[in-house]
Protein backbone atom coordinates (compact mmCIF):
# COMPACT_ATOMS: atom_id res chain seq x y z
CA UNK A 1 0.00 0.00 0.00
CA UNK A 2 1.34 3.17 -1.07
CA UNK A 3 1.70 5.82 2.04
CA UNK A 4 2.71 9.55 1.60
CA UNK A 5 3.66 11.52 4.12
CA UNK A 6 4.28 15.34 4.56
CA UNK A 7 6.17 17.04 6.82
CA UNK A 8 5.71 19.67 8.74
CA UNK A 9 2.16 19.75 8.82
CA UNK A 10 1.71 22.61 10.30
CA UNK A 11 4.16 25.94 9.68
CA UNK A 12 4.27 29.30 10.61
CA UNK A 13 6.59 31.43 9.27
CA UNK A 14 7.74 35.03 8.89
CA UNK A 15 7.14 37.00 5.07
CA UNK A 16 10.98 36.89 3.74
CA UNK A 17 11.97 33.56 5.29
CA UNK A 18 12.87 30.43 3.24
CA UNK A 19 11.90 27.13 4.27
CA UNK A 20 11.25 23.62 2.65
CA UNK A 21 8.28 21.13 2.86
CA UNK A 22 9.43 17.60 2.35
CA UNK A 23 7.03 14.59 1.16
CA UNK A 24 8.25 10.93 1.31
CA UNK A 25 6.62 8.28 -0.35
CA UNK A 26 6.63 4.49 0.26
CA UNK A 27 6.44 2.62 -3.73
CA UNK A 28 8.80 3.62 -6.26
CA UNK A 29 7.04 6.02 -8.41
CA UNK A 30 8.07 8.77 -10.44
CA UNK A 31 4.95 10.83 -10.97
CA UNK A 32 4.55 13.27 -7.61
CA UNK A 33 2.35 16.24 -7.84
CA UNK A 34 2.00 19.47 -6.08
CA UNK A 35 -1.38 20.94 -5.47
CA UNK A 36 -2.46 24.34 -3.16
CA UNK A 37 -5.42 24.96 -1.43
CA UNK A 38 -7.06 27.92 -0.02
CA UNK A 39 -9.59 27.24 3.07
CA UNK A 40 -13.00 26.39 1.49
CA UNK A 41 -11.90 26.26 -1.89
CA UNK A 42 -10.53 23.57 -4.74
CA UNK A 43 -7.06 22.19 -5.54
CA UNK A 44 -4.93 24.44 -7.63
CA UNK A 45 -1.95 22.37 -9.03
CA UNK A 46 1.53 23.82 -8.78
CA UNK A 47 4.02 21.33 -10.28
CA UNK A 48 4.61 18.01 -12.27
CA UNK A 49 7.25 16.25 -11.59
CA UNK A 50 7.88 13.09 -13.66
CA UNK A 51 11.72 12.31 -13.45
CA UNK A 52 14.65 12.07 -11.05
CA UNK A 53 15.90 14.83 -10.86
CA UNK A 54 13.19 17.10 -11.58
CA UNK A 55 13.10 20.82 -10.81
CA UNK A 56 10.61 22.74 -11.34
CA UNK A 57 10.23 26.70 -10.10
CA UNK A 58 7.16 28.97 -10.13
CA UNK A 59 7.66 32.25 -8.56
CA UNK A 60 8.90 31.89 -5.08
CA UNK A 61 8.14 27.81 -5.21
CA UNK A 62 10.17 25.70 -6.60
CA UNK A 63 10.20 21.89 -6.10
CA UNK A 64 12.60 18.91 -6.90
CA UNK A 65 12.32 15.33 -6.85
CA UNK A 66 14.22 12.67 -6.12
CA UNK A 67 13.14 9.14 -7.45
CA UNK A 68 15.82 6.86 -5.56
CA UNK A 69 15.04 8.55 -2.28
CA UNK A 70 11.23 8.95 -3.02
CA UNK A 71 11.35 11.67 -1.85
CA UNK A 72 10.31 15.54 -3.38
CA UNK A 73 10.49 18.99 -1.84
CA UNK A 74 8.83 21.86 -2.02
CA UNK A 75 11.10 25.31 -1.44
CA UNK A 76 9.88 28.56 0.08
CA UNK A 77 11.86 31.54 -0.62
CA UNK A 78 11.27 35.02 0.67
CA UNK A 79 7.67 34.09 1.87
CA UNK A 80 5.21 36.46 0.92
CA UNK A 81 1.57 36.49 2.84
CA UNK A 82 -0.15 35.44 -0.43
CA UNK A 83 1.58 32.23 -0.19
CA UNK A 84 -0.85 31.03 2.94
CA UNK A 85 -2.70 28.37 2.41
CA UNK A 86 -2.49 24.23 2.88
CA UNK A 87 -0.14 22.15 0.11
CA UNK A 88 -0.47 18.52 -1.20
CA UNK A 89 1.90 16.28 -2.34
CA UNK A 90 0.29 13.52 -4.36
CA UNK A 91 1.85 10.09 -5.49
CA UNK A 92 0.56 8.14 -8.58
CA UNK A 93 -0.23 4.62 -7.62
CA UNK A 94 0.09 3.29 -11.15
CA UNK A 95 1.70 3.97 -14.61
CA UNK A 96 -1.55 4.87 -15.76
CA UNK A 97 -4.79 5.78 -14.42
CA UNK A 98 -3.36 9.06 -12.48
CA UNK A 99 -4.86 7.28 -9.59
CA UNK A 100 -3.43 9.71 -6.45
CA UNK A 101 -2.65 8.80 -3.25
CA UNK A 102 -2.55 12.24 -1.17
CA UNK A 103 -0.34 13.20 1.42
CA UNK A 104 -1.59 14.58 4.77
CA UNK A 105 -1.12 18.11 3.62
CA UNK A 106 1.02 21.04 5.14
CA UNK A 107 -0.62 23.85 6.52
CA UNK A 108 1.23 27.17 6.02
CA UNK A 109 0.77 29.95 7.96
CA UNK A 110 3.14 33.49 6.70
CA UNK A 111 2.57 36.33 9.34
CA UNK A 112 4.12 39.97 8.92
CA UNK B 1 -14.32 28.70 -19.06
CA UNK B 2 -16.26 26.21 -16.83
CA UNK B 3 -13.34 23.22 -16.56
CA UNK B 4 -14.90 20.95 -13.77
CA UNK B 5 -18.21 21.46 -12.56
CA UNK B 6 -20.06 19.42 -9.15
CA UNK B 7 -23.84 19.69 -8.17
CA UNK B 8 -25.08 20.65 -5.65
CA UNK B 9 -22.06 22.65 -3.66
CA UNK B 10 -24.02 22.38 -0.41
CA UNK B 11 -26.21 19.32 0.84
CA UNK B 12 -27.56 18.21 4.28
CA UNK B 13 -29.20 14.95 4.30
CA UNK B 14 -30.78 12.56 7.01
CA UNK B 15 -29.10 8.99 7.62
CA UNK B 16 -30.80 6.60 5.14
CA UNK B 17 -31.99 9.16 2.52
CA UNK B 18 -30.06 8.89 -0.62
CA UNK B 19 -28.49 11.23 -3.38
CA UNK B 20 -26.71 11.81 -6.00
CA UNK B 21 -24.18 14.52 -6.73
CA UNK B 22 -23.22 15.30 -10.22
CA UNK B 23 -19.53 16.52 -11.97
CA UNK B 24 -19.30 17.45 -15.49
CA UNK B 25 -16.39 18.38 -17.23
CA UNK B 26 -16.17 20.47 -20.25
CA UNK B 27 -12.39 19.42 -20.97
CA UNK B 28 -12.83 16.73 -23.20
CA UNK B 29 -11.24 14.11 -20.35
CA UNK B 30 -11.10 10.71 -20.37
CA UNK B 31 -10.35 10.25 -16.94
CA UNK B 32 -12.65 11.65 -14.02
CA UNK B 33 -12.46 10.83 -10.60
CA UNK B 34 -14.69 11.21 -7.03
CA UNK B 35 -12.36 11.88 -4.27
CA UNK B 36 -13.44 12.77 -0.18
CA UNK B 37 -11.71 15.25 2.00
CA UNK B 38 -11.59 14.85 5.52
CA UNK B 39 -10.25 17.23 8.31
CA UNK B 40 -6.95 16.64 8.53
CA UNK B 41 -6.48 14.51 5.91
CA UNK B 42 -5.35 14.51 2.44
CA UNK B 43 -8.08 13.65 -0.76
CA UNK B 44 -9.00 9.92 -1.16
CA UNK B 45 -9.90 8.39 -4.01
CA UNK B 46 -13.74 6.72 -3.83
CA UNK B 47 -13.98 5.37 -7.20
CA UNK B 48 -13.16 6.55 -10.51
CA UNK B 49 -13.25 5.81 -14.67
CA UNK B 50 -11.00 6.06 -17.42
CA UNK B 51 -13.31 6.18 -19.79
CA UNK B 52 -17.04 6.38 -20.96
CA UNK B 53 -19.00 3.43 -19.75
CA UNK B 54 -16.30 2.24 -17.19
CA UNK B 55 -15.55 2.66 -13.39
CA UNK B 56 -13.40 1.12 -10.91
CA UNK B 57 -13.20 1.38 -6.87
CA UNK B 58 -10.42 3.41 -5.56
CA UNK B 59 -9.20 3.42 -1.45
CA UNK B 60 -12.64 4.09 -0.38
CA UNK B 61 -15.63 2.98 -2.02
CA UNK B 62 -17.62 1.29 0.07
CA UNK B 63 -20.84 3.19 0.62
CA UNK B 64 -20.80 4.76 -2.99
CA UNK B 65 -21.91 3.84 -6.41
CA UNK B 66 -21.04 5.72 -9.83
CA UNK B 67 -21.75 6.09 -13.06
CA UNK B 68 -20.51 7.19 -16.32
CA UNK B 69 -22.46 7.06 -18.81
CA UNK B 70 -21.89 10.05 -20.58
CA UNK B 71 -18.07 11.49 -21.44
CA UNK B 72 -18.49 14.26 -20.06
CA UNK B 73 -20.17 13.70 -16.37
CA UNK B 74 -19.40 11.06 -13.20
CA UNK B 75 -22.50 10.70 -11.05
CA UNK B 76 -21.47 9.75 -7.52
CA UNK B 77 -24.06 8.15 -5.40
CA UNK B 78 -24.85 7.41 -2.01
CA UNK B 79 -28.06 5.10 -1.88
CA UNK B 80 -28.09 5.13 2.16
CA UNK B 81 -26.38 8.20 3.63
CA UNK B 82 -24.20 7.48 6.95
CA UNK B 83 -22.79 10.44 9.29
CA UNK B 84 -19.75 8.50 8.32
CA UNK B 85 -20.10 10.21 5.29
CA UNK B 86 -19.54 13.68 6.19
CA UNK B 87 -17.05 14.88 4.20
CA UNK B 88 -16.19 17.52 0.98
CA UNK B 89 -16.39 15.77 -2.10
CA UNK B 90 -14.20 17.07 -5.28
CA UNK B 91 -14.82 15.34 -8.65
CA UNK B 92 -11.34 15.58 -10.91
CA UNK B 93 -10.87 15.01 -14.30
CA UNK B 94 -7.49 14.54 -16.62
CA UNK B 95 -6.79 13.78 -20.32
CA UNK B 96 -4.92 10.39 -18.35
CA UNK B 97 -1.05 9.60 -18.86
CA UNK B 98 1.73 10.82 -17.77
CA UNK B 99 2.32 14.63 -16.90
CA UNK B 100 -1.39 15.33 -17.55
CA UNK B 101 -2.51 17.54 -15.03
CA UNK B 102 -5.41 16.41 -13.42
CA UNK B 103 -8.23 19.36 -12.55
CA UNK B 104 -10.38 19.37 -9.22
CA UNK B 105 -14.17 20.89 -8.96
CA UNK B 106 -14.82 23.31 -6.37
CA UNK B 107 -15.49 20.66 -3.86
CA UNK B 108 -19.65 19.70 -2.38
CA UNK B 109 -20.20 19.93 1.18
CA UNK B 110 -22.00 17.14 2.17
CA UNK B 111 -23.49 17.03 5.83
CA UNK B 112 -25.35 13.55 7.11
CA UNK B 113 -27.26 14.20 10.08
Amino acid sequence: ELKVEQNPLFLSMQEGKNYTIYCNYSTTSDRLYWYRQDPGKSLESLFVLLSNGAVKQEGRLMASLDTKARLSTLHITAAVHDLSATYFCAVDLESSGDKLTFGTGTRLAVRP
Amino acid sequence: NAGVTQTPKFRVLKTGQSMTLLCAQDMNHEYMYWYRQDPGMGLRLIHYSVGEGTTAKGEVPDGYNVSRLKKQNFLLGLESAAPSQTSVYFCASSYGGPGNTIYFGEGSWLTVV
